[in-house]
């Protein structure tokens, strides 16, 4: 079946520092990759949305400075958290388009944690 | 508006009966989708049922079934015999138009815990 595989699953780093986020589909294209970020006990709230090859768009409200979104191949999307912050610490997932017949294949996710 | 409303934040049901999940849409798409997800302590996704706003019957995945009320706008999910497995977070979302790359939008969630 579809797989995303999201790395790493669990980070912790120090203030001020920055943190990569990758998501890799491995058996399918995805064109089109999801971020969301859910904190402790609340629900996925969209921070952007990234196609192949193209700027990504970001919800308001969500710092594009900050969070920096990488989708430069079809099978590779980046989230990078610049200067992070402890309010930054949070869960951030993503979901890949395709090839599932109700076309959504998330990453298993990111527990990052800023000290 | 929220566009997801789950109004139950917690529930608790005993192992082997049924529960219902409940959620309700706002949208004035004609076209969309309803997803239910769960969600363990571990923070996967995974996939439950899915409904599209044309079906014109409820679906059902094994002890999974959705009881859509289009008027309504409600689409609850039902889990029947329930094990303690299903205990976890469950989350209801929709996706407007049920077409193209558009993202999920995700209601607050129901806890649920199966008791034995």
């Amino acid at each position: 079946g579809a797989v995303v595989s999201q790395h790493p699953s669990w980070v912790i780093c120090k203030s001020g520092t920055s943190v990569k986020i990758e998501c890799r589909s491995l058996d399918f294209q995805a064109t089109t990759m999801f971020w969301y970020r859910q904190f402790p006990k609340q629900s996925l709230m969209l921070m952007a949305t990234s196609n192949e090859g193209s700027k990504a768009t970001y919800e308001q409200g969500v710092e594009k400075d900050k969070f920096l979104i990488n989708h430069a191949s079809l099978t590779l999307s980046t989230l990078t958290v610049t200067s992070a912050h402890p309010e930054d610490s949070s869960f951030y997932i993503c979901s890949a388009m395709g090839p599932t017949v109700y076309g959504y294949t998330f990453g298993s996710g990111t527990r990052l944690t800023v000290v | 508006a929220q566009k997801i409303t789950q109004t139950q934040p917690g529930m608790f049901v005993q192992e082997k009966e049924a529960v219902t999940l409940d959620c309700t849409y706002d949208t004035s798409d004609q076209s969309y989708g309803l997803f239910w997800y769960k969600q363990p302590s571990s923070g996967e996704m995974i996939f439950l049922i899915y409904q599209g706003s044309y079906d014109e019957q409820n679906a059902t995945e094994g002890r999974y079934s959705l009881n859509f009320q289009k008027a309504r706008k409600s689409a609850n999910l039902v889990i029947s015999a329930s094990q303690l497995g299903d205990s976890a977070m469950y989350f209801c979302a929709m996706r407007e138009p049920n077409s193209g790359n558009t993202p999920l939008v995700f209601g607050k969630g129901t806890r649920l815990s199966v008791i034995a």
